[in-house]
């Protein structure tokens, strides 16, 4: 089956660091979404791509959080400086969404502690 | 302002009963609908959806019901089985929007009782 491969899985690492998740989304899919999920807020979007232009990432903190898409099979997000309440699971997601097929796919997140 | 609200954080239902979960929206411009579920550890996983132009849908145990008029829509599980226990979470989309962006609800944990 094919998947979206995210890395670290897990991420402990202190306050004011820099923190870099990546994702492989499946080949061949255009779209890719970035999630955060945290016990208050629930699945957050926080950035988008389409055929590796950002589309949307105004549910990122923009002074902290930067979203990239360097080619079709890499996906980055980046936190400079890290701070506890950016620890959550992030997810990425990619899928086809023109072909009216919203079922996207997730990766299995990456779960980041910030102390 | 959340746009999709699952009001229930949990449910709890015996093994071979029906599951109901609930999912209410106020952006009137959302037309496709999603359900996802998560097992802890892993990643929300794509179950079944619905399009505004109809009010029901079903593949196999599930079936998901959509009201437009109340912005409300269900799902219902039937049997359930143990292995349905998971957080499930409604999604919404609005297409006309051109993003195919998914608004998500916080999730309800279902627990199946055996």
């Amino acid at each position: 089956d094919a998947r979206v491969t995210q890395t670290p899985r897990h991420k402990v690492t202190e306050m004011g660091q820099e923190v870099t998740m990546r994702c492989q989304p499946i080949l061949g899919h255009n779209t890719v979404f970035w999630y955060r999920q945290t016990m208050m807020q629930g699945l957050e979007l926080l950035a988008y791509f389409r055929n590796r232009a950002p589309l949307d990432d105004s549910g990122m903190p923009k002074d902290r959080f930067s979203a990239e898409m360097p080619d079709a099979t890499l996906a980055t997000l980046k936190i400079q400086p890290s701070e506890p309440r950016d620890s959550a699971v992030y997810f990425c997601a990619s899928g086809l969404p023109l072909t009216r097929s919203y079922g996207y796919t997730f990766g299995s997140g990456t779960r980041l502690t910030v102390v | 302002d959340q746009q999709v609200k699952q009001n229930s954080p949990s449910l709890s239902v015996q093994e071979g009963r029906i599951s109901i979960l609930n999912c209410d929206y106020t952006n009137s411009m959302f037309d496709y609908f999603l359900w996802y579920k998560k097992y802890p550890a892993e990643g929300p996983t794509f179950l079944i959806s619905i399009s505004s132009i109809k009010d029901k849908n079903e593949d196999g145990r599930f079936t998901v019901f959509l009201n437009k008029s109340a912005k409300h829509l269900s799902l219902h599980i039937v049997p359930s089985q143990p292995g349905d226990s998971a957080v499930y979470f409604c999604a919404a989309s609005d297409s006309g929007a051109g993003s195919y962006q998914l608004t998500f609800g916080k999730g309800t944990k279902l627990s199946v009782i055996p």
